[in-house]
């Protein structure tokens, strides 16, 4: 079964900084998907970046990256200059299974 | 963007009865739907994974006559929760995926807060 695991229960960074998030899973499959999902305090899930795991480059969406290094099975996630909209929990996601970790519950700073 | 509607977003029950929650695809077939519960604090917990047209697949611990999944169509998938207790109080959340699944990302309802009395 795929495990996906989250050590950061909570992070803090101050405005304009930046911050990163680890997630490593564990998985036998050769192809798959990663993704990072934001769910701010409305609970409303909200897809922030996602990586296919046959692609080595690393995926970008705008402020939000990743680091993703497939034959240690991690994929962690790099907010640069943080904003108090980022604040909410983050969950790291495997997408066969349908997988998610614990979370990181990000506060931002002002 | 594709959007997932989730309804009711909140719903009281007595202990006993039963709770339909359903799931409604837009402007997208959605060829699976995954149900979730998630408590306070907590991360998602997968339940269940249905798709159209045929049993959903449930996962380990998760009681298939407690919580039954209905996919019928390509835009709806319900959830029922049968005699629930005070024990089922939670966050439900239910996601859709199109036909291109596993390339599709996954789109979220916006969760049903489930309170057992």
């Amino acid at each position: 079964a795929q495990t996906v695991t989250q050590s950061q229960p909570e992070m803090s960074v101050q405005e304009a900084e930046t911050v990163t998030l680890s997630c490593t899973y564990d998985t036998s499959e050769s192809d798959y998907y990663l993704f990072w999902y934001k769910q701010p305090p409305s609970r409303q899930m909200i897809l922030v970046i996602r990586q296919e795991a046959y692609k080595q480059q690393n995926a970008t969406e705008n402020r939000f990256s990743v680091n993703f290094q497939k034959a240690a099975k991690s994929f962690s996630l790099k907010i640069s200059d943080s904003q108090l909209g980022d604040a909410a929990m983050y969950f790291c996601a495997y997408r066969m299974g349908m997988r998610f970790g614990a979370g990181t519950r990000l506060t931002v700073k002002p | 963007g594709a959007v997932v509607s989730q309804h009711p977003s909140w719903v009281i029950c007595k202990s006993g009865t039963s709770v339909k929650i359903e799931c409604r695809s837009l402007d997208f077939q959605a060829t699976t739907m995954f149900w979730y519960r998630q408590f306070p604090k907590q991360s998602l917990m997968l339940m269940a994974t249905s798709n159209e047209g045929s049993k959903a697949t449930y996962e380990q611990g998760v009681e298939k006559d407690k919580f039954l999944i209905n996919h019928a169509s390509l835009t709806l998938s319900t959830l029922t929760v049968t005699s629930a207790h005070p024990e089922d109080s939670s966050f439900y959340i239910c996601s859709a995926v199109g036909y291109r699944f596993p390339n599709s990302p996954l789109h979220f309802g916006n969760g049903t807060r489930l309170t057992v009395t």
